[in-house]
This record gives structure tokens, C-alpha cells and sequence, in this order.
């Protein structure tokens, strides 16, 4: 059974630019998670899915970020313009259902803003 | 909302000798504590995880427990080898509610050959 995949796996921009983000959850799996990770720091959730709806997006900056799961499966999250502040891992995760806490990561995409 | 905290960052231990991480928790209302295991250039993984009504539980060199009471739950490692090596995050969910991931900052662990 495949995984959470993500691309790309390393992405390098220039504060001001735009960068995007995508991920293909685990097949079946309805609650997808976008979080982000600091250097040394746990992760951090930036926005939840359930199927297509976003159900808690409390934590995404909606000046600068935005995201989607139009059909319910993959994922877009975009950063529009990127800051240095941005640089970080993002992780992407999914579960079977919003009542099933075993959450499954992708490798996630470094970013480097300069 | 719930704030945990993790303890120590890092860690070395020679390989065959134990291992132990702890995490304190403040949300009473937290029911679910799983233990995540990442090593370089990957996502995390889930190793173990403990439910609130019960104690200890284990799997093979690695066990997890929780003081409900005192709101804290501990990762053990024995027989430590080189694999083991990674960043270890716990995290705390209220399953029947917001079901929201809280995770620790994470233990790095060195094991030496």
C-alpha cells in the first residue's frame, strides 16, 4: 500500500515568490492534515480536512497561505508571497476518519525562502 | 488549549542500555497519546500510542506509560541499538472532542555503538 506522498521534496525561492505544495493522501483515507515543523520543533497544524471541507483552518495564516482538496483526495497548500519566516519542513498527514487519531506522514517538503 | 511539554531534547545512551523520554500534559480532557519516531529526511511515524484507561503497554523493546493523575506518559526504549537513532515526538489528543494533535518538541536520540 503506497503512502502519503508529497512533492516536491525540497523546494528553494526567493522571499516574495510563490511556492506550491501537493499531497495524495493514503487511498480511503477521508481527513487529510497540512502541518508545518520548524527546525527542531514539533510539528505544528496549519489546516484539516474532512474530505473536502476544511474543518479547522484556525492556524493558517490566510493572508499569505491558502489551500484546497477540491475532489476530497489531493491536496494543494500555497504560499503567496513567501517570507523568510516560511522556511520550514510541511508536512503532510492522513487518517482513515476524523474519529481515527493514527495519523500517517508523508516525507514532507523543505522549504527554503532567501 | 492543551500545551505539552517534552523532556530531555537530547539524548545519548550507549547501545544495549535504556532509554526514557517523558511528556507532561495540561488538557485533563486528553485521552489518546501516541509516540512518533522520525528519522532524517522523513516524516514521523507512529511507534506506540496509549489510551487513558490504561497504564503501561508494550511492544517488544518499547513500552509506553501514563499517570493520569499526575498528566504525564513516558516512552521506553530497552536494549537500545543504532537504528533506534531518531527524533521522538509525543502528542496528546482529546479523542471525543476537538480531536486536535498536540506534540511535544521532540527528544533526539543518540545511540552509540
Amino acid at each position: 500500500e503506497a503512502g502519503v506522498v508529497q512533492s516536491p521534496r525540497y523546494k528553494i525561492i526567493e522571499k516574495k515568490q510563490p511556492v506550491a505544495f501537493w499531497c495524495n493522501p493514503i487511498s480511503g483515507h477521508n481527513t487529510l492534515y497540512w502541518y508545518r515543523q520548524n527546525l527542531g520543533q514539533g510539528p505544528e497544524l496549519l489546516i484539516r480536512y474532512e474530505n473536502e471541507e476544511a474543518v479547522d483552518d484556525s492556524q493558517l495564516p490566510k493572508d499569505r497561505f491558502s489551500a484546497e482538496r477540491l475532489k476530497g483526495v489531493d491536496s494543494t497548500l500555497k504560499i503567496q508571497p513567501a517570507e523568510l519566516g516560511d522556511s520550514a519542513v510541511y508536512l503532510c498527514a492522513s487518517s482513515f476518519s476524523a474519529s481515527n487519531e493514527k495519523l500517517f506522514f508523508g516525507s514532507g517538503t523543505q522549504l527554503s525562502v532567501l | 488549549g492543551e500545551n505539552v511539554e517534552q523532556h530531555p531534547s537530547t539524548l545519548s545512551v550507549q547501545e544495549g542500555d535504556s532509554a526514557v523520554i517523558k511528556c507532561t500534559y495540561s488538557d485533563s480532557a486528553s485521552n489518546y497519546f501516541p509516540w512518533y519516531k522520525q528519522e532524517l529526511g522523513k516524516g514521523p511515524q507512529l511507534i506506540i500510542d496509549i489510551r487513558s484507561n490504561v497504564g503501561e503497554k508494550k511492544d517488544q523493546r518499547i513500552a509506553v506509560t501514563l499517570n493520569k493523575t499526575a498528566k504525564h506518559f513516558s516512552l521506553h526504549i530497552t536494549e537500545t541499538q543504532p537504528e533506534d537513532s531518531a527524533v521522538y515526538f509525543c502528542a496528546a489528543i482529546d479523542s471525543g472532542g476537538y480531536q486536535k494533535v498536540t506534540f511535544g518538541t521532540g527528544t533526539k536520540l543518540q545511540v552509540i555503538p
